[in-house]
């Protein structure tokens, strides 16, 4: 019954390569998000999309692509994976895109890229 | 952009202790600060808030403070307990739509 759902919990995969990293959420929330945890703890936001379209969209390197078939998914392809990419990637959601309440987040996909 | 700075970045008590954690932002347009705790692991989640019309808000062991003239922003946890060991975010919410967390505050606490 988890509100904010995330796969794969792990991911370990070599460089070069392509992968995805999916987004559920069951709480009716109207936005989503992604957030890069980095080795040092640092969250910062990737992308943000409210009812399907693109709100927020961060200095990412394009090999990374955002996809909301619908509001209540969040996907997140990442092109030719780089060892600067090995991270844990939480996806989030809120009820509005205005932040006046807190964000749930999923439990996060560590990628090890190697 | 937008800049929020947590202080300190580790932080260890004894046990029934108080601890706190300040953060300074640099939008002046912000108006919401959320709190996370992050438990080895495990993802973020919201332990308590506040709002820029509110000067302060308290829930059972914990408290947070905002003075928005000097745009600083403080988590205070009393009667510490080693269940509280974690790691702290601070987080401002700007009119850009963006919620910008702080560095992280990996608190400890000893038996």
């Amino acid at each position: 019954d988890t509100a904010v759902s995330q796969t794969p919990k792990y991911l370990v995969t070599q460089m070069g390569n392509d992968k995805s990293i999916k987004c559920e959420q069951n709480l009716g929330h109207d936005t989503m998000y992604w957030y890069k945890q980095d080795s040092k703890k640092f969250l910062k936001i990737m992308f943000s999309y409210n009812n399907k379209e693109l709100i927020i969209n961060e200095t990412v390197p394009n090999r990374f692509s955002p996809k909301s078939p619908d509001k209540a998914h969040l996907n997140l392809h990442i092109n030719s994976l780089e060892l600067g990419d090995s991270a844990v990637y939480f996806c989030a959601s809120s009820p509005t895109g205005y932040g006046h309440y807190g964000y749930t987040f999923g439990s996060g996909t560590r990628l090890t890229v190697v | 952009g937008e800049n929020v700075e947590q202080h300190p970045s580790t932080l260890s008590v004894q046990e029934g202790d108080s601890a706190v954690i300040k953060c300074t932002y640099s939008d002046s347009a912000s108006n919401y600060f959320p709190w996370y705790k992050q438990e080895l692991g495990k993802r973020p989640q919201l332990i308590i808030d506040i709002r820029s019309n509110v000067g302060e808000k308290k829930d059972q062991r914990i408290a947070v403070t905002l003075n928005k003239t000097a745009k600083h922003f403080s988590l205070h946890i009393t009667e510490t307990q080693p269940e509280d060991s974690a790691v702290y975010f601070c987080a401002a919410f700007n009119q850009g739509g963006k919620l910008i967390f702080g560095q992280g505050t990996e608190l400890s606490v000893k038996p």
